[in-house]
């Protein structure tokens, strides 16, 4: 069954308005989550590292003051999407990586389409 | 900078023939090799994880292998729904290390 999950599914909301995206490990802790962004039939491209108790770290050119990542706990990650513009309509993921487990897990992703 | 290439970016196969899908990389230190299936409009699934140069690991008519500059994922009597996206990636560094993937390989395969 899934380990990761992320909440919405999708979600659509008007331009200038914020969107908040919530990625839990359902049963591990994960100190570190990833998030990524994918555009159509392109391939994930990491935004940010999402870090239990320190500052997120991002990825050249995304901008940190629009996507806002908050590791509230070791088992969720909140990526909040600022005033969102037609242009930040990706498919979004998170994933965590488990310890002790030779793998990374994905969560199902949040569509979002800003209007 | 780590770097991943797959091909080809499309194939297209008869139910029942068997293909391989290509995964060249570049990278200082690599710690692991991923394959993942990814469906769309739903988050990648894992499918294999390869740590060093000769490895192999099967899974039903999936089996992958890995080279020092390439991996490999090789479909045997593929069935229609082994129709997805195959994307490979890798990880240098440490455990806790995010994942550098490639752009995949879109597989369709016919009855």
């Amino acid at each position: 069954g899934a380990v990761v999950s992320q909440h919405p599914s999708w979600v659509i909301c008007k331009s200038g308005t914020s969107v908040k995206i919530e990625c839990r490990s359902l049963d591990f802790q994960a100190t570190t989550m990833f998030w990524y962004r994918q555009f159509p039939k392109q391939s994930l491209m990491l935004m940010a590292t999402s870090n239990e108790g320190s500052k997120a770290t991002y990825e050249q050119g995304v901008e940190k003051d629009k996507f806002l990542i908050n590791h509230a706990s070791l088992t969720l990650s909140t990526l909040t999407v600022t005033s969102a513009h037609p242009e930040d309509s990706s498919f979004y993921i998170c994933s965590a990586p488990r310890g002790g487990v030779e793998t990374q897990y994905f969560g199902p992703g949040t569509r979002l389409l800003v209007l | 900078e780590d770097q991943v290439t797959q091909s080809p970016e499309a194939l297209r196969l008869q139910e029942g023939e068997s293909s391989s899908l290509n995964c060249s990389y570049t990278v200082s230190g690599l710690r692991g090799l991923f394959w993942y299936r990814q469906d769309p409009g739903k988050g990648p699934e894992f499918l294999f994880t390869l740590y060093s140069a000769g490895e192999e690991k099967e899974k039903e008519r999936l089996k992958a292998t890995l080279t020092k500059k390439e991996s490999f994922l090789h479909i045997t009597a593929p069935k229609p729904e082994d129709s997805a996206t195959y994307l490979c990636a890798v990880q240098a560094g440490a455990e806790n290390t995010p994942l550098v993937f490639g752009k995949g390989t879109r597989l369709s395969v016919i009855a």
